[in-house]
């Protein structure tokens, strides 16, 4: 079963900190990564597509992949409490160039 | 404005009765997808199509069922088989041959009981 995994969570900021989200994945055919926000109620916004290694910056996010660690990671820089939502991580499954596998979510919190 | 409409935003039905979910896209997106997200579970994929008379079942398909008649549209049935079909339905589009992005529209939380 291929997986992705998040920190569990929930994570709490205060405004103006670094907000760290962390996935892991298990399928190491796995080529693209995608974080969404999702506030309360709502269905999934797309915020950040990463494809190969390295960071990823646009604006105040910036996504990491490290494809020999199986790890991707967004860092918001000057959390704001409109980013509190919960956030996404999601991996293109090996072998398929669309058929995606969600993590289950992490909660944040920025609080002013 | 382009972009993906999912209809009705709430449903309620009564346990046994079928119950079909809308979902149209003017995104000329190839590929249409249905997933369900329950409270601390994630989201799962039911359904997914890539092109129009052809689609394939996801990891939960079991109680539902699609189709594909026109590119835009990607109706979900919701059957009296599916055994907890209270949940938020989430429809997705994306471009097949680029990068796996994919857009949500924006869900309809069904309620059965």
């Amino acid at each position: 079963q291929k997986e992705v995994e998040q920190n569990s969570g929930p994570l709490s900021v205060p405004e103006g900190a670094i907000a760290s989200l962390n996935c892991t994945y298990s399928d190491r055919g796995s080529q693209s990564f995608f974080w969404y926000r999702q506030y309360s109620g709502k269905s999934p916004e797309l915020i950040m597509s990463i494809y190969s290694n390295g960071d990823k910056e646009d604006g105040r996010f910036t996504a990491q992949l490290n494809k020999a660690s199986q790890y991707v990671s967004l860092l918001i820089r000057d959390s704001q409490p409109s980013d509190s939502a919960t956030y996404l991580c999601a991996g293109v499954s090996g072998g398929s160039n669309y058929k995606l596998t969600f993590g289950k979510g992490t909660l944040l919190t920025v609080n002013p | 404005d382009g972009g993906i409409t999912q209809s009705p935003k709430y449903l309620f039905r009564k346990e046994g009765q079928n119950v079909t979910l809308s979902c149209e896209q003017n995104l000329n997106h190839d590929a249409m997808y249905w997933y369900r997200q329950d409270p601390g579970q994630g989201l799962r994929l039911i359904y997914y199509s890539q092109i129009v008379n052809d689609f394939q079942k996801g990891d939960i398909a079991e109680g539902y069922s699609v189709s594909r008649e026109k590119k835009e549209s990607f109706p979900l049935t919701v059957t009296s088989a599916q055994k907890n079909p209270t949940a938020f339905y989430l429809c997705a589009s994306s471009i097949v041959l680029e990068g796996g992005e994919q857009y949500f529209g924006p869900g309809t939380r069904l309620t059965v009981t």
